[in-house]
């Protein structure tokens, strides 16, 4: 089993929908989490870190559930620059490494 | 603020060649380091990480090695080559632990 697992997708959403993602983790001694956000052929980017009571940034919010292993990211109003590669993050291994579910792709259609 | 630099962004080298990627951070001292490969279509794959100069731990069995000569300096090498070797390469930093990491612009590598 992978230690963090995310549906590949491809999620194709009209513009302004909402639309949401999970991710599952197996290592329950997992530290830290995150959400990166990936474009086409360019490095990854920290889109949000994910805190134990939940947090949001504007449009998106990220939330945990650490009796179910799993973290998600919610986005209200997509727009077409949201359109990307969307990767879970966790920090596991003493919080040394950082594991990268495979992504979920997500395409916003005008 | 922190930077960090990795190159070259693209290379093409033949089978059986050698390879020497560099990553530098610059705006802070002492930091985690950590080599990933992605594959085309992929998901990243962590190669190696670092917690300090010297130290190397290494995550998969592979053709690759890595080094750490200067606090904020982290080399990918091989001697050989393989096709499988293919794939953009990201080297990236971190602070401690429980903190998120910032990629360089990641060098993509074709095995011909």
């Amino acid at each position: 089993r992978k230690e963090v697992e995310q549906d590949p997708g491809p999620f194709n959403v009209p513009e302004g929908a909402t639309v949401a993602f999970n991710c599952t983790y197996s290592n329950s001694a997992s530290q830290s989490f995150f959400w990166y956000r990936q474009d086409c052929r360019k490095e990854p980017k920290l889109l949000m870190s994910v805190y134990s009571s939940g947090n949001e940034d504007g449009r998106f919010t990220a939330q945990l559930n650490r009796a179910s292993q799993y973290i998600s990211l919610l986005i209200r109003d997509s727009k077409l620059s949201d359109s990307a590669t969307y990767l879970c993050v966790v920090r596991s291994g003493g919080a040394q490494k950082l594991v990268f579910g495979q992504g979920t792709r997500l395409t916003i259609n005008p | 603020s922190q930077t960090i630099h990795q190159w070259p962004a693209t290379l093409v080298q033949p089978v059986g060649s050698p390879l020497s990627l560099e990553c530098t951070v610059e705006g802070t001292s002492n930091p985690n380091l950590y080599w990933y490969r992605q594959a085309a279509g992929r998901g990243l794959q962590l190669l190696f990480y670092s917690v300090g100069i010297g130290q190397i731990s290494s995550e998969v069995p592979q053709n690759l090695s890595a080094s750490r000569p200067q606090d904020r300096q982290f080399i990918l090498s091989s001697k050989k080559l393989l096709l499988s070797d293919s794939g953009f390469y990201l080297c990236a930093w971190s602070l401690g632990f429980n903190t998120e990491a910032f990629f360089g612009q990641g060098t993509r590598l074709t095995v011909v």
